[in-house]
Order: structure tokens, then sequence, then C-alpha cells
């Protein structure tokens, strides 16, 4: 049973870089033809896709964040991470790794993470 | 972009009661849709994959219809574990979530 896990700092400092890594178990992170996403959620909100890695590096972004937006993943220790630059209060959100079955389809996720842009 | 529209924002309805949510696409998507279930405070659950197709060990009250730019999603009988909110997400090109439709019994 694959399981993800987000960990990374719940708050973040305006104009700073929020970083958040998910740790991919029960399953390797290289096997299938998986890509790996975030999705965010802000409060009482709706849910919005931020990216996705495949294991070879290839990325795909959402246009409206690609500016700010880095996703790299490192195959050894089953993670991939997430940079999102210049945040504003509007990031303010819980942060969900999820996997890709193929396709766009999430399958599983992350038990989700809030994050806090505060000063 | 493609634009989702999912109706109702909310309904209440009681246990036995059947169901309707629907979803419209701004554009034809073909059957490029998926439902999800939230439970307040946890991750969405991926209930109907390509608009009919229902996720291994979801129960089968839940089922999903339509292509193009109209899809329904059903409960055909409301259970009390069934209160959450509901996501439709397209991706014909970038996966976008619809709006959600929050479910409660009356």
């Amino acid at each position: 049973q694959v399981q993800l896990q987000e960990s990374g700092p719940g708050l973040v400092k305006p104009s700073q870089t929020l970083s958040l890594t998910c740790t991919v178990s029960g399953g390797s992170i290289s096997s299938g033809s998986y890509y790996w996403s975030w999705i965010r959620q802000p409060a009482g909100k709706g849910l919005e896709w931020i990216g996705r890695i495949y294991t070879s590096g290839s990325t795909n972004y959402n246009p409206s964040l690609k500016s700010r937006v880095t996703i790299s993943v490192d195959t050894s220790k089953n993670q991939f991470s997430l940079k999102l630059s210049s945040v504003t209060a509007a990031d303010t959100a819980v942060y969900y790794c999820a996997r890709d079955s193929s396709s766009w389809i999430f399958d599983y996720w992350g038990q989700g993470t809030l994050v806090t842009v505060s000063s | 972009d493609i634009q989702m529209t999912q109706s109702p924002s909310s309904l209440s309805a009681s246990v036995g009661d059947r169901v309707t949510i629907t979803c419209q696409a701004s554009q034809d998507i073909s059957n490029y849709l998926n439902w999800y279930q939230q439970k307040p405070g946890k991750a969405p659950k991926l209930l109907i994959y390509d608009a009919s197709n229902l996720e291994t060990g979801v129960p089968s009250r839940f089922s999903g219809s339509g292509s193009g730019t109209d899809f329904t999603f059903t409960i055909s009988s409301l259970q009390p574990e069934d209160i959450a909110t509901y996501y439709c997400q397209q991706y014909d090109n970038l996966p976008r979530f619809g709006g959600g439709t929050k479910v409660e019994i009356k």
C-alpha cells in the first residue's frame, strides 16, 4: 500500500520560499509510470493543482504559479519536493502531495500539511 | 482554460435518499473527469475515474456518468458516512477541480 507523507515548516514569512518534501513509502517512487503532484487547498476553499514531476525529472506546472514553482525528485530517498518562492498570505493553504496514476488521476494522497504565510 | 461548474454548492438529504451532483465543463473534455470525496480534515479520496469507473474498494452506491461537457455523480442511497464535500476534476489539459458540493444529512 503506497503511502505519502508531507513534511516541512508550517510557518513561512512573506517574500520567502516555501519548501516541502513528500516521502513515499510502500513502493519505489521510480516504479511504474507514475507522476507525483502537489495540490493545495486554502482554508474553506477548493483544490488547486500546483505541478507534477516524473521520475525522469520531467515537470509540468500550473501556468498561474509557474514563475514561482520548482518541483524536484530524489529517487534515492524516495522523495519529491516543492519550492514556492516569493510567498504571500494568498499562499496560505493545506498542501497535499499525491500520486498521479496516469493521465491526471490522483489515486493516493498524503494527509496534507498546513503552511501559513505570516510575519 | 477549461472551466468546471459544479452544482449544487451544497445539499441536504435524508439517509437513504438518492443524491445527484452535476459538473459541467466549458468545452468538450470527452470522459476526462474524476470525482473525489473529502471528509473534514482529511485528504480527498478518489471515487470515480474516467467519468464512470468505480475505484477499487469504493462502495457501489457511488456512480458516475456523462461525457463531453455534462457529467453526473450519484449516491444511490445516502449513508451517514457519506457526509463530505465532493469535487469533480477534469484533465483534458491541465487538471482543474470544480468548486465542490457539501453534502449534509437532513
